[in-house]
């Protein structure tokens, strides 16, 4: 199974800033590679595919970069719906995996 | 609108079974691949299991190969997970989720239902 790692697995940020986010696979997995946003006590919404393609209707701020094992979620201009939990997720083979979360919480 | 409501989650006994039923709105549903995913109490997200939109390939994650099965009904517009042999450690809210294409490979998560809980304990 291909295993993913986050990392940071929480981080402190204030309104306005700019995060990046890390996540590494086991192995190569092309840029299939997808970014979840899940807020407490919700269901999760789906951000980014193809490690750098934003969903429909996601807004801008977010961006995705990578390819192969390394890849990075950079959410700009930091806003108070943006405090929330983000996954990382592999869809190159199965079974699928995900990474353990990136909680961002606010300072 | 596309609009995915899971429902049949409760309280089992372990080695209990229960089938989970998702039914989806908004989108001609046999042309796309449909997916389960779980959380555990305080955990992370873990996929569960996949069917292709003509739901001739299934796939699953090993903690759940041989006790839980996949199917869908194209004409009801709706996706099942039965679960067989549970165990406490499958204690979660279980998602479906609908995917980009109707095949099972290269195919992401594009939109998630509200989950139902499912508790397995004596």
């Amino acid at each position: 199974d291909i295993q993913m790692t986050q990392s940071p697995s929480s981080l402190s940020a204030s309104v306005g800033d700019r995060v990046t986010i890390t996540c590494r696979a086991s192995q190569g997995i092309s840029n299939y590679l997808a970014w979840v946003q899940q807020k407490p006590g919700k269901a999760p919404k789906s951000l980014i595919y193809a490690a750098s393609s934003l969903q429909s209707g996601v807004p801008s701020k977010f961006s995705g970069s990578g390819s192969g094992a390394d890849f990075t979620l950079t959410i700009t201009s930091l806003q108070p719906e943006d405090f929330a939990t983000y996954y990382c997720q592999q869809y190159d083979s199965y079974p699928w995996t995900f990474g353990q979360g990136t909680k961002v919480e606010v300072k | 609108e596309v609009h995915l409501l899971e429902s049949g989650g409760g309280l089992v006994q372990p080695g209990g079974s229960l089938r989970l039923s998702c039914a989806a709105s908004g989108f001609t549903f046999s042309s796309y691949a449909m997916t389960w995913v779980r959380q555990a109490p305080g955990k992370g997200l873990e996929w569960v299991s996949g069917i292709s939109g003509s739901g001739g390939g299934t796939y699953y994650a090993d903690s759940v190969k041989g006790r839980f099965t996949i199917t869908r009904d194209n004409s009801k517009s709706t996706l099942y997970l039965q679960m067989n042999s549970l165990r406490a450690e499958d204690t979660a809210i279980y998602y479906c989720a609908k995917l980009s294409s109707t095949g099972g490979w290269y195919t992401y998560f594009v939109y998630w239902g509200q989950g139902t809980l499912v508790t397995v304990s004596s």
